[in-house]
């Protein structure tokens, strides 16, 4: 699986929008972007995911650079419920197609 | 429906008890995963099942045994377990394909004296 590089944790206040980029130069064309997030003490939760072109849903929306080696993810307006993990995954939709394999993740705090 | 339901969750277990997690979805998925999560780390894939079959071992142990008995219901069979398997056990569900987003469960917290 090709690896992504996240920062460690990133910090925001309340009603501001949140930018959390992602680093993935070795995706092959197959590959598309998922993210997820996980609050303390839940699973996992589904975000968003794209292969080429920017897209958007209620919870947040994904920018891919034109050369797909970095993404963005775009929290429109930070609530504290958005303290969370987030994780950046590419998953290969021509391989095993069944893994979704965690890198570290960005931890988000938000404040009041 | 779409939450998967995973019990027991709290579990706390010596080194030589035999225990089972089990992980219930009723959201016709046919793809069911096991994960692994150390405190302040990602979780770890264990196992895929898909079609109940086992399709996915990433080298896990043999004192972790999986189960698929139907296409709703997964199982993990625990036997001689070390302290270091303590850990939260996550279970998801997913359609299956590479665009499909999984499902997951809140998790087992699995301590082991």
């Amino acid at each position: 699986d090709a690896k992504t590089t996240q920062p460690n944790s990133m910090e925001s206040n309340e009603e501001e929008p949140v930018h959390l980029p992602c680093n993935h130069s070795t995706i092959s064309g197959t590959d598309y972007i998922h993210w997820y997030r996980q609050l303390p003490s839940q699973g996992p939760e589904y975000v968003i995911h794209g292969l080429t072109s920017n897209v958007n849903n209620r919870m947040a929306s994904l920018a891919i650079a034109e050369d797909r080696k970095s993404s963005t993810l775009i929290l429109h307006r930070a609530t504290l419920r958005d303290a969370a993990v987030y994780y950046c995954i590419l998953r290969d939709v021509a391989g095993g197609y069944n893994k979704l394999i965690f890198g570290a993740g960005t931890r988000l705090a938000v404040h009041p | 429906d779409t939450e998967v339901t995973q019990t027991p969750k709290h579990l706390v277990m010596g080194m030589t008890n035999k225990k089972s997690l089990k992980c219930e979805q009723h959201m016709g998925h046919r793809a069911m995963y096991w994960y692994k999560q150390k405190a302040k780390k990602p979780p770890e894939l264990m196992f895929v099942y898909s079609y109940e079959k086992l399709s996915i071992n990433e080298s896990v142990p043999s004192r972790f045994s999986p189960e698929c008995p139907n296409s709703s219901l997964l199982n993990l069979h625990l036997h001689a377990l070390q302290p270091e398997d303590s850990a939260l056990y996550l279970c998801a569900s997913s359609q299956g394909g590479a665009r499909e987003k999984l499902f997951f469960g809140s998790g087992t917290q699995l301590s082991v004296l």
